[in-house]
């Protein structure tokens, strides 16, 4: 049983570039999530998912896009990256049993932009 | 607006003694508490919760207290092992609110030997 799992650990881009960092989870999970971290902050969510096909905006979606399409599947993509968007990217799934809202975190994406 | 607030950036504590971990929060509708703990290169894990109808929850060496009329939790981890060495999130969500968590910023826990 893997968990979360997210590709690529590590990429450096050049301002403008445009890459998808991957998410995927095999615990069946209806409920996605991506956050950022930025150095000595908390974590912020970007955008989330309740169900395929069904995404809504966190409290920094701007300059991400998301798609759903399978309940495994959560990818974030970045169209034109910015040095702003130097960070720390975590994807998470959540059962939300009993609407108890415990989340299950992959590795994380370390993503420096240029 | 820090709706979920940790306002030590680090504690550094003796093996088997004590370590308190604070949260405060300013949003009265949280009625979920979330403790992750994050060692470098790793994604969070979970650590303990509480909902807020329970003032305590304990699981082995944590603890988790909730004070709702301050809007203050903790978390205790008695004895406290160097393996205990990681930071610390806390965070709050609204049931029913489709799961989005706030998070603080987080706790950075050295256990001496």
């Amino acid at each position: 049983n893997a968990g979360v799992t997210q590709t690529p650990k590590f990429r450096i881009l050049k301002i403008g570039q445009s890459m998808t960092l991957q998410c995927t989870q095999d615990m069946n999970h209806n409920y996605m999530y991506w956050y950022r971290q930025d150095p000595g902050m908390g974590l912020k969510l970007i955008y989330y998912s309740v169900g395929a096909g069904i995404t809504d905006k966190g409290e920094v979606p701007n300059g991400y896009n998301v798609s759903r399409s399978t309940t495994e599947d959560f990818p974030l993509r970045l169209e034109l990256a910015a040095p702003s968007q130097t960070s720390v990217y975590f994807c998470a799934s959540s059962p939300r049993v009993a609407n108890t809202d415990t989340q299950y975190f992959g590795p994380g994406t370390r993503l420096t932009v240029l | 607006d820090q709706q979920v607030k940790q306002n030590s950036p680090s504690l550094s504590v003796q093996e088997g003694r004590i370590s308190i971990l604070n949260c405060d929060y300013t949003n009265s509708m949280f009625d979920y508490f979330l403790w992750y703990k994050k060692y470098p290169a790793e994604g969070p894990t979970f650590l303990i919760s509480i909902s807020s109808i329970k003032d305590k929850n304990e699981d082995g060496r944590f603890t988790v207290f909730l004070n709702k009329s301050a809007k203050h939790l903790s978390l205790h981890i008695v004895p406290s092992q160097p393996g205990d060495s990681a930071v610390y999130f806390c965070a709050a969500s609204v049931s029913g609110n489709t799961g989005k968590l706030i998070f603080g910023q987080g706790t950075t826990l050295q256990v001496k030997p």
